[in-house]
């Protein structure tokens, strides 16, 4: 079965600190990965993408993401954190055909401190 | 340029009433998607529309859900007989092909009492 998992409920992290947020997926065939965002009383938002190609991608906000395929995982990054970055991260994924279903992981509370 | 809008931000409504809630994708995108999210979860896949047609519908989770898109713009997700497990953050998000990402609205937060 299709699956995504964020294996941490919340990341801390101080200011001016690297940031990870780690996301494993389960898929059958070539996956699209996605990362978005979620402030409180806001919808989600779009981070980054991968579909091919380089393996790291980077997104707004200075946030990239790390495809690797050997360990099923895009874990996303960022190297300074921000306290402005505090909020609820999403992994999803999605299959290569043309459906656009998206599978979501259950989120990453990322809260950075001063 | 306006994003996804949906209406009513919040309803709140009683154990088997009927429900409708509505999306307005941002103008151009031919594909439109429903989910639902529960307190503490990811948002849970329910239907998918490319133009009027729902392409992938297999996220509806009995037959009292049902969307359409009759003009291949708006959207209604409606729910008949509603249950107290019907409560959640319906989200609406539309893109541009089924392919790129996906732009999500605010929800409606639907509660049933």
């Amino acid at each position: 079965a299709q699956s995504v998992a964020q294996p941490e409920d919340q990341v801390n992290v101080a200011e001016g600190n690297p940031l990870t947020v780690k996301c494993t997926y389960s898929v059958s065939g070539n996956p699209y990965l996605f990362w978005y965002v979620q402030y409180p009383n806001r919808g989600l938002q779009f981070l980054l993408k991968y579909i091919t190609g380089d393996n790291l991608v980077k997104g707004s906000y200075g946030f990239e993401a790390e495809f690797n395929k050997s360990q099923t995982s895009f874990h996303l990054k960022k190297p300074s954190a921000l306290v402005s970055d505090s909020a609820l991260y999403f992994c999803a994924v999605r299959l290569s055909s043309n459906t656009g279903k998206l599978i979501f992981g259950q989120g990453t509370t990322l809260q950075v401190k001063p | 340029g306006a994003g996804v809008s949906q209406t009513p931000s919040n309803k709140v409504t009683e154990k088997g009433k009927y429900v409708e809630l509505r999306c307005d994708p941002i103008s151009g995108h031919t594909a439109l998607y429903w989910y639902r999210q529960s307190l503490g979860q990811g948002p849970e896949f329910l239907i998918y529309f490319q133009g009027t047609g729902a392409a992938d519908d297999s996220g509806l989770p009995n037959d009292r859900f049902f969307a359409v898109r009759p003009e291949g713009s708006v959207s209604t997700l409606k729910i008949q007989r509603t249950e107290r497990g019907d409560s959640a953050v319906y989200l609406c998000a539309s893109s541009a092909q089924s392919y790129n990402e996906q732009f999500f609205g605010p929800g409606t937060r639907l509660t049933v009492l």
